[in-house]
């Protein structure tokens, strides 16, 4: 089975710092999903960055970006010029398949502070 | 754009009592899932649906639970005799297909509490 662990259960950042979570994760598969949810205070969860194990590329999108170093298994997030509403939970998680269940990670709490 | 909706936001019950959660999927969306996190915990997989048929289930899932499509638009998943470990906040997902990458669109969650 699957694992995926985020040994930060807190993390702070002063605004327009950048800030770096990191997610290790466990599986013998070779091609699989990762991704990185941000969940406020009000639960939602919402996408923030996706990255496919096939692609070398590290996923890009906009201020988030990742460092997916597939034979450390690690999949850390990066976030640039850091902001107040990016204060959530973040969690890591893991997909085997496209329309897999999502294994998730214990979380960060991140804080943005002004 | 489209989203997820789940009904209610909210639910208090008593120890022992039915409750059925809905979820409205996006409307061309073919695979469901139901997940919880218990308040301060990670989030769970329960359980995943296609084809009118649960396509795979967690531990957690047992017999207390289960999962329908009633309509062709609502899915949802009723805990027949509600235990206080079941008070969580419980969110639904749903992709388009399980062929090419999609992303899982969660909904808003409902926060179940029992009493």
């Amino acid at each position: 089975a699957q694992t995926v662990t985020q040994s930060q259960p807190e993390m702070s950042v002063q605004e327009a710092e950048t800030v770096t979570l990191s997610c290790t994760y466990d599986t013998s598969e070779n091609n699989y999903y990762l991704f990185w949810y941000k969940q406020p205070p009000s639960r939602q969860m919402i996408l923030v960055i996706r990255q496919e194990a096939y692609k070398q590329q590290n996923a890009t999108e906009n201020r988030f970006s990742v460092n997916f170093q597939k034979a450390a298994k690690s999949f850390s997030l990066k976030i640039s010029d850091s902001q107040l509403g990016d204060t959530a939970m973040y969690f890591c998680a893991f997909g085997e398949t496209s329309g897999s269940r999502l294994t998730f990670g214990e979380g960060t709490q991140l804080t943005v502070n002004p | 754009e489209p989203e997820v909706t789940q009904t209610p936001s909210h639910q208090v019950t008593q120890m022992g009592q039915e409750v059925i959660l809905r979820c409205v999927p996006i409307s061309n969306h073919l695979y469901f899932y139901w997940y919880r996190q218990i308040l301060g915990q990670k989030v769970e997989f329960l359980v995943s649906f296609y084809n009118n048929e649960i396509s795979e289930k967690s531990e957690i899932f047992d017999d207390q639970f289960s999962v329908e499509r009633p309509d062709g638009s609502n899915f949802t998943l009723k805990i027949r005799s509600t235990k206080l470990e079941d008070s969580a906040m419980y969110f639904c997902a749903s992709i388009y297909n399980g062929i090419s990458y999609n992303e899982q669109f969660f909904g808003p969650g409902t926060r179940l509490t029992v009493l």
